[in-house]
């Protein structure tokens, strides 16, 4: 089955104690990227990465790591959060092979984040 | 600022009647538009997408439309079901790379 995996799902943590969230799609998706929800703003894109070690900032992306070394895998490293960076987030994937492939992004469930 | 507005938070139509969900922008660079519905504790699905070279694309019982010069677009679901009720994202492009997202609608459809 085509999926965007994200983990963990629910995470409760601290002010400044270092996170990683986890994303990995098995589609051979060339193009990723993290987005966060909040109420009122929608999804804001945080960073995105075109291909294996080309990574780029969306629009909101202070506060944020990503590294991309494997093709399946996002990952979204928080290295000090703060309580504005709770809320919902989400990775996403897509083909960007084809016409019509580029348009279209597939989600992960999302991680609902919490700092204290 | 957001470049994308969805002004109405809410909408709540009968079964079988017309949904009309509103998407405003403000980047005249946007060239490309995308229609996401999201389900709670899922995360979003493409629905559908048009092209700045479009006025108009169908899909089954989802027709959006773009009105480029009023920068505009709206996103028709016809006839509207219960399972149609979702919260509704558009989305805007210029270079597929990066996306700005409106802040969504949330669709009931009444039996």
């Amino acid at each position: 089955e085509a999926q965007v995996t994200q983990n963990p799902r629910y995470l409760i943590t601290v002010t400044g104690k270092k996170l990683t969230v986890t994303c990995s799609q098995n589609m051979n998706h060339e193009y990723m990227s993290w987005y966060r929800q909040d109420p009122g703003l929608g999804l804001r894109q945080i960073y995105y990465s075109m291909n294996v070690e080309v990574t780029d900032k969306g629009d909101v992306p202070e506060g944020y790591k990503v590294s991309r070394k494997e093709k399946r895998n996002f990952p979204l490293i928080l290295e000090s959060p703060s309580p504005n960076q709770t809320s919902l987030y989400f990775c996403a994937s897509s083909s960007r092979t084809g016409v019509l492939a580029k348009n279209i992004q597939y989600f992960g469930a999302g991680t609902r984040l919490s700092v204290l | 600022d957001q470049q994308v507005k969805q002004n109405s938070p809410s909408l709540s139509v009968q079964e079988g009647r017309i949904s009309i969900l509103n998407c405003d922008y403000t980047n005249s660079m946007f060239d490309y538009f995308l229609w996401y519905k999201k389900y709670p504790a899922e995360g979003p699905t493409f629905l559908i997408s048009i092209s700045s070279i479009k006025d108009k694309n169908e899909d089954g019982r989802f027709t959006v439309f773009l009105n480029k010069s009023a920068k505009h677009l709206s996103l028709h679901i016809v006839p509207s079901q219960p399972g149609d009720s979702a919260v509704y994202f558009c989305a805007a492009s210029a270079d597929f790379n990066k996306f700005d997202f409106g802040s969504g609608t949330k669709l009931n459809v009444k039996p």
